[in-house]
């Protein structure tokens, strides 16, 4: 999807590591989001951000921490991955409240 | 709290019938509801957006409606093809400018 850009596509992580998921996007997005998709599941939100400087928890956001330093970028962050995180993360952007959602191709994470 | 649920979770048709997927809301007090269609092991690409001043939105084969004080959208599929066969997920705005997600529909359409 055009504007939002997550990175890394793919990772393995071994129990105990940490990582930081990417996401930036360039359509000046006042409220991004992250999710994970699991498997029976539907999309989850761990965390999002109304605005650049603010983040708030959403349904799952235990083992999860965010930032938001800037507009264009909300950054995911593991602490110590754990099996239970293996998951497909999207970030998504939304301008304002009345425009449409846009997301990016989402992260495939494993925890080993 | 707002839940948003899609009935049934899994549906299979012949190709070229006409088929409407469900996406049920508890609390009419929406901003608007997005449609989105995945592909087994793809991202998410958005299909139709209706805000909730509107009734209803057209792209191509596609119609979503909205009826907020019924709680409902529907997304039909005209002369539905083997290449629709995906997953269909509704995406809803609450008041509290939260999104919400169901948990999608899984569509095979059978040459």
């Amino acid at each position: 999807n055009a504007g939002v850009t997550q990175t890394p596509k793919f990772q393995v992580l071994k129990t105990g590591q940490s990582m930081t998921l990417q996401c930036a996007q360039d359509m000046n997005h006042n409220s991004m989001y992250w999710y994970r998709q699991d498997p029976g599941m539907g999309l989850r939100l761990i965390y999002y951000s109304a605005s650049e400087g603010t983040t708030d928890k959403g349904e799952v956001p235990n083992g999860y921490n965010v930032s938001r330093l800037n507009k264009r970028e909300f950054s995911l962050r593991l602490e110590s991955a754990a099996p239970s995180q293996t998951s497909v993360y999207f970030c998504a952007g939304k301008p304002d409240i009345n425009t449409e959602a846009f997301f990016g191709q989402g992260t495939r994470l494993t925890v080993v | 709290k707002q839940e948003v649920t899609q009935i049934p979770a899994a549906l299979s048709v012949p190709e070229g019938e006409n088929l409407v997927l469900n996406c049920s809301f508890t609390d009419s007090a929406i901003y608007n509801l997005q449609w989105f269609r995945q592909d087994p092991g793809k991202g998410l690409t958005s299909l139709l957006l209706i805000q909730s001043s509107q009734r209803e939105q057209t792209s191509g084969r596609l119609n979503a409606s909205l009826d907020k004080s019924s709680g409902r959208s529907t997304l039909y599929i005209a002369a539905s093809q083997p290449g629709d066969s995906a997953t269909y997920l509704c995406l809803l705005r609450d008041s509290n400018y939260q999104l919400i997600w169901g948990a999608g529909t899984k569509l095979i359409i059978k040459p």
